[in-house]
């Protein structure tokens, strides 16, 4: 059974930094890219970065180029996202799923306030 | 970069057939097609359909999902209380090399 499970969500004030994980199981991690999609509170949901499953290409929304960073362990079936200087903009639930969006995690809230 | 596009909301009596549409262009929806999500207030999206239209295991063939040309459609027949929740769809777009999701429908069950 495919499963995605995300840690490192919490509060954070402007300018502050984050990193997000999500531990895979269930299928061969390193044959997938992989994905962080986000949605804040009561909006819709929106891509963030996608990373292919050698670990490059990567690819990011534009509205977190420079300021936040995707990667993977394969060796330990784990995804990453480094979030810097973090906006009131970036409060939302933060998922990680697979290839082509087929499976999804329960989601990390990120916080972002003063 | 820009999104796909559904209707903000749609509404349907009880055991009726509801058809959700999501629009794009030639490189996203026209290209490779486009996933279904349902999600429920205060839970995950939950894939109701791949970009091929096959629908994952454990999904009622009440959801059935197409596409013609730009635009791609997810028809829920008998609907039941239960499919009251938000309807998301999602396409690679390889001109701008992102997902796009729609900005989702409200799906009510009268």
């Amino acid at each position: 059974e495919v499963q995605l499970v995300e840690s490192g969500g919490g509060s954070v004030q402007p300018g502050g930094s984050l990193r997000l994980s999500c531990a895979a199981s269930g299928f061969t991690f390193s044959h997938y890219g992989m994905n962080w999609v986000r949605q804040a509170p009561g909006k819709g949901l929106e891509w963030v970065s996608h990373i292919s499953g050698s670990g490059g290409p990567i690819y990011y929304a534009d509205f977190v180029k420079g300021r936040f960073s995707i990667s993977r362990d394969n060796a330990k079936n784990s995804l990453y996202l480094q979030m810097n200087n973090l906006r009131d903009e970036d409060t939302a639930f933060y998922y990680c799923t697979r290839g082509t969006l087929d499976y999804w995690g329960q989601g990390t809230l990120v916080t972002v306030s003063s | 970069q820009t999104g796909l596009t559904q209707p903000p909301s749609v509404s349907r009596a009880l055991r009726q057939t509801a058809t959700l549409t999501c629009s794009g262009n030639h490189n996203n929806v026209g290209d490779q097609g486009a996933s279904w999500l349902q999600q429920h207030q205060g839970h995950p999206p939950k894939v109701l359909s791949y970009r091929n239209n096959s629908r994952p295991s454990g999904i009622s063939v009440r959801f059935s999902a197409s596409r013609s040309g730009n635009t791609a459609s997810l028809t829920i027949t008998g609907l039941q209380p239960e499919d009251e929740a938000d309807y998301y769809c999602s396409a690679w777009d390889s001109d701008l090399i992102a997902w796009l999701f729609g900005g989702g429908t409200k799906l009510t069950v009268l």
